[in-house]
């Protein structure tokens, strides 16, 4: 069964502090893993990371994939108030057309 | 604006009603698709639909049913069989549904129980 884990569950920071987020997945067959953030409603999309050891990066966000130990992170340098909120995780499954998600990490930065 | 609209924002339900939940696009996508979200926790999926008048079962599907009649709509009804329907759902769409597309939200329904 396909499954995403993500960790921590939450984490407070203070502004300027770097995080890393974490996913782990198991899949049949992999085709993608992606970022989303979400605030208050709509998740966001951030990332999608197809190869393995690629860095994809936005800003201060950055994103890396290793399908050999099969997990993600996501990294948040120079953080801001604005950077709070739930960031989700999730990959598609075997057929390529359902995305399964992780519970997500929840981020709390302080001024 | 291109992008996805659902309404209401806010929706609540007597036991033993139906209600639906509204979600339009614009994008031209032929994917879309419905989540629901539970306090601390990810989205799982009710139903998708690839294209015009089909749709398929998604993870949690038992007491909810949708049509896609067009392209640019894609309601979902809960029905009295869900029991615990509480909760914040979330429509999305994408191109196409395959493995290299990312889905895109709307900023969803949250529906009560009165």
């Amino acid at each position: 069964e396909d499954k995403v884990v993500q960790s921590p569950l939450s984490l407070v920071v203070h502004e300027g502090d770097t995080v890393t987020l974490n996913c782990s997945y198991e899949v049949t067959n992999f085709r993608s893993l992606l970022w989303y953030k979400q605030e208050k409603k709509a998740p966001t999309f951030l990332f999608m990371l197809t190869s393995s050891g690629i860095e994809k990066k936005s800003g201060r966000l950055s994103s890396i994939l290793d399908k050999k130990e099969l997990f993600s992170i996501l990294n948040i340098t120079a953080t801001q108030t604005g950077d709070s909120a739930i960031y989700l995780c999730a990959h598609f499954n075997n057929a390529g057309n359902m995305l399964t998600f992780g519970g997500g990490t929840r981020l709390m930065v302080k001024p | 604006d291109g992008g996805i609209t659902q309404s209401p924002k806010y929706l609540f339900r007597k036991e033993g009603q139906n209600v639906t939940l509204s979600c339009e696009q614009n994008l031209n996508h032929d994917a879309m698709y419905w989540y629901r979200q539970d306090p601390g926790q990810g989205l799982r999926l009710i139903y998708y639909s690839q294209i015009v008048n089909d749709f398929q079962k998604g993870d949690i599907a038992e007491g909810y049913s949708v049509s896609r009649e067009k392209k640019e709509s894609f309601p979902l009804t809960v029905t009295s069989a869900q029991k615990n329907p509480t909760a914040f759902y979330l429509c999305a769409s994408s191109i196409v549904a395959a493995g290299n597309q990312p889905q895109h939200f709307g900023d969803g329904t949250r529906l009560s129980i009165l």
